[in-house]
Parts: structure tokens; sequence; C-alpha cells
């Protein structure tokens, strides 16, 4: 089993619809969850990062942790083309000085 | 602004000629992490340094050296490159380990 597993996609949505990106993690001690986007061959950026459970709201974008569960979750709601882009997980490993685990992300294509 | 710069963006050399990759950040930041991302792989990360006293392994750190010799600069250092280390490099910083990391622009080497 993966540290930090996400579904590959690619994920399609119709513009304007809501994405809904999933993620799942083993350490049962992590503390903090951060969603990234990253474009071809460019960096990643940050997109939200959460530390507790419940729902957070960015803008058109929502963290969702529970952490019983072991699941994080990002919903893009009013999905633009734009948006279309490669979604990474990032967990921190308690057990190992707080490094962060990475998923291999999820690719989101949002269709006009 | 705020940022993490990488030194070179784009990179060819020769089987075994000793390259450094250059890493800086501006923002005061203890956390520094070197990252390689290869198609299907994710991101994979290399050394981390904890701080300008405490630098240690990743996941892949074979071929690979760092330096911390002051807080803002992080290079990595290939001492004899080989083909297996043509990849997209990522530098990182974080305020400490486990919290929102910044990336870099990315450095695409080619060792031929």
């Amino acid at each position: 089993q993966k540290e930090v597993e996400q579904n590959s996609g690619p994920l399609s949505v119709p513009e304007g619809a809501i994405a809904s990106l999933n993620c799942t993690y083993s350490d049962r001690g992590s503390q903090s969850f951060f969603w990234y986007r990253q474009y071809s061959g460019k960096s990643p950026e940050l997109i939200m990062s959460i530390y507790s459970n419940g729902d957070k709201e960015d803008g058109r974008f929502t963290a969702q942790l529970n952490k019983a569960s072991q699941y994080v979750s990002l919903l893009i709601r009013d999905s633009q083309p734009s948006d279309s882009a490669t979604y990474l997980c990032a967990v921190n490993r308690v057990d190992s000085n707080y490094q962060l685990i990475w998923g291999a992300g999820t690719k989101l294509i949002i269709k006009p | 602004e705020a940022q993490v710069t990488q030194n070179p963006r784009y990179l060819i050399t020769v089987t075994g000629k000793k390259l450094t990759v250059t890493c800086s950040q501006n923002m005061n930041h203890e956390y520094m992490s070197w990252y390689r991302q290869d198609p299907g792989l994710g991101l994979r990360q290399i050394y981390y340094s904890m701080n300008v006293e405490v630098t240690d392994k990743g996941d892949v750190p074979e071929g690979y050296k760092v330096s911390r010799k002051e807080k803002r600069n992080f290079p990595l250092i290939l001492e004899s490159p080989s083909p297996n280390q043509t990849s997209l490099y990522f530098c990182a910083s974080s305020l400490y380990a486990g919290r929102e990391a910044f990336f870099g622009q990315g450095t695409r080497l080619t060792v031929v």
C-alpha cells in the first residue's frame, strides 16, 4: 500500500461543474495536508492546506479532511479550462522528521 | 518578492562531468529539500535539510550530494552524472519540516 494514494485519472469534468479529487493516506499520525496544482513542465504551486477535520474553503476551492477515515479531498466549484492540470496531494510523515509524502497526482481535464 | 530560485533552468551535460544546480530562498525558511520528478513516478525526495546543521537523505539519494553552509542556499551536486539522472529537478523550502512547501521553477537536466 502506498503511503499517499490518488487516482491517476484522467478525470474529465465539464466546464462549470464541480471537480472532486480524492487522496487517502496511511499514517494515522499525519497532521498536515496539502493540495498542489501542477501544470505540465512547471513547478507545483500550493492551493490549499488543511490541518483539522472538516471543510476549509478558499474561493472556488474546498478542502475536506477526515482523519478517522484517513482521506482528504479537494472540490473545485465552477470548473474552468484553466483548472486543467495535475493535482498533487501531500501529507506529512510524523515518524520521519515530518517529511512531506506526495501522491502521484490526479490529472484533471476540464472540457469546454 | 518571496521566492525560491533555481539555476540553471535547463542543462544538457555529458556523462561523468560534475555539475551543480543552485537553489536559493529569500523567505528565511529553515527547511529546504530537493526532489526529482519522472513520468509516472511522481515527486521523489533526494535530500533534505532541517536547518543549517542537519541534512539527511531522502528516498533517492544515490549519486547526489548537497550542502547547507548558509540558511538561504542549498545546492545539489552531481559528482559524476549518469543518463539515469536525466530528470526534472525541483528545490523547495518551507518554514519548518511538514509545513507548506514553496518550489523553485525547476531544472530540466539531460545527461547524454
